[in-house]
Parts: C-alpha cells; sequence; structure tokens
C-alpha cells in the first residue's frame, strides 16, 4: 500500500524559502494527485495545492503567488517550495495522495505523518 | 471559493452517546465530499468519501448523508476511541477546502 513521508528543515527563517519532499514509496506516482496540506499550530487544516502525475497544478489562490508544486516521477517524490516565509507560515505540513475517478480529485488518501516547520529568526 | 461551513466547533459527549456534525457548502459540490477523523498529533484519515462511503477500517457506527449543500456525519453509540477532531473537505472545486473542524469531547 502506499505510503507517505515528508521531509526537510524543521527550521527556516523569515523571507526565505521552505522547501519540504514527500517520498512515495509502496505503490505508483504515475497515476492520482499528490497533494500538501498544513495545520497551524491549534489549529484547523489548509489545503495549499497539489500537482496532477501529468504535471498540472492547481494552487490555494490565498497562496498562489508564493507557492510551487512540482513532481519528479523518477524519483518517486513531489515537492513543496513556499517563497517569503512569515510566521504565519509555522504549521505542521502534511503531504496526501488525492485519489482520483473518472480524472476527478476524489479524497486524500493516505497521508504523511507530518512534518513540523517553524518560521523563526 | 466555495466555503464549508461545519458545526458546532465543539461539542461534549458521553460514551454510548448519538452525534451528528453538520457541514453546509456555499455552493452545489455534488458528491465530492469527504470527512477525516484526526486525534491529536496524528495526521487526519479518511473516514466517510464520496459523502457515504464508509472508509475500510472504521466500524459501521460511523455514517454520512446529505445532498447538494448539506452534509451530516452521524456517529451512532459514541466509543471511547471515537474523541477526536473532524473536518469536512469538498474537492469540487480549487481550492479544495476545509471545514473548520469539530472537535468531539468527554
Amino acid at each position: 500500500q502506499v505510503q507517505l513521508q515528508e521531509s526537510g528543515p524543521g527550521l527556516v527563517k523569515p523571507w526565505e524559502t521552505l522547501s519540504l519532499t514527500c517520498n512515495v514509496s509502496g505503490g505508483s506516482i504515475n497515476s492520482d494527485y499528490w497533494a500538501w496540506i498544513r495545520q497551524p499550530p491549534g489549529k484547523g487544516l489548509e489545503w495549499i495545492g497539489d500537482v496532477h502525475y501529468g504535471g498540472s497544478t492547481n494552487y490555494n489562490p490565498s497562496l498562489k503567488s508564493r507557492v510551487t508544486i512540482s513532481i519528479d516521477m523518477s524519483r518517486k517524490h513531489f515537492f513543496l517550495k513556499l517563497a517569503s516565509v512569515t510566521t504565519a507560515d509555522t504549521a505542521v505540513y502534511f503531504c496526501g495522495r488525492g485519489k482520483t475517478g473518472s480524472g476527478h480529485f476524489l479524497e486524500l488518501d493516505p497521508w504523511g505523518q507530518g512534518t513540523l516547520v517553524t518560521v523563526s529568526s | 471559493d466555495i466555503q464549508m461551513t461545519q458545526s458546532p466547533a465543539s461539542l461534549s459527549a458521553s460514551v454510548g452517546d448519538r452525534v451528528t456534525i453538520t457541514c453546509r457548502a456555499s455552493q452545489t459540490i455534488g458528491r465530492y465530499f469527504n470527512w477525516y477523523q484526526q486525534k491529536p498529533g496524528r495526521a487526519p484519515n479518511v473516514l466517510i468519501f464520496d459523502v457515504s462511503t464508509l472508509q475500510v477500517g472504521f466500524p459501521s457506527r460511523f455514517s454520512g448523508s446529505g445532498f447538494g449543500t448539506e452534509f451530516t456525519l452521524t456517529i451512532n453509540d459514541l466509543q471511547p476511541e471515537d474523541f477526536a477532531t473532524y473536518y469536512c473537505q469538498q474537492t469540487y472545486g480549487v481550492p479544495r477546502t476545509f471545514g473548520q473542524g469539530t472537535k468531539v469531547e468527554i
């Protein structure tokens, strides 16, 4: 079964770029959508965006000017870059698979365990 | 953006109770609607997808219903392991928005 694991720095300085990698194991990355979601401490879930295995992307308009999501199918990784971070970007960042049906994004399953990224100088 | 309004934000219940959580979408979303369960310090897990399909591994005391813009999660015979936060999500449009969450506590 597919498993996901996030990796990347746990501390990022203000105005720098947050970069995370999600490793996909136990299954193919050559299908479905691959998504990033975040959760500030003590708060709810925010969908950041996703990349289709074919390469097309969708972003949350609230973050679109700062976000880039990409995929490397040969290495079974997908990536999140969030530029010009502030303390408001401190959160647990999750990656997830967006299962598809008839080409449409259905549900997020599975999720990675999440990684806490703190923005601080 | 499609707004998802979830209620209540929290509720207090006892073992054996029946619990109902509601989620309202700001526009029609068809059946592109899911519920997730999240326990403290853990990633969310999909609980119900496609409005009413129960994910493998979850007990049948969980059920989902609804259509169009109004959706409901019902937990019958609440068990200690059900105390968690529940989120709804629509995947009809982009951004694929979540509700604010409902914390079910004792």
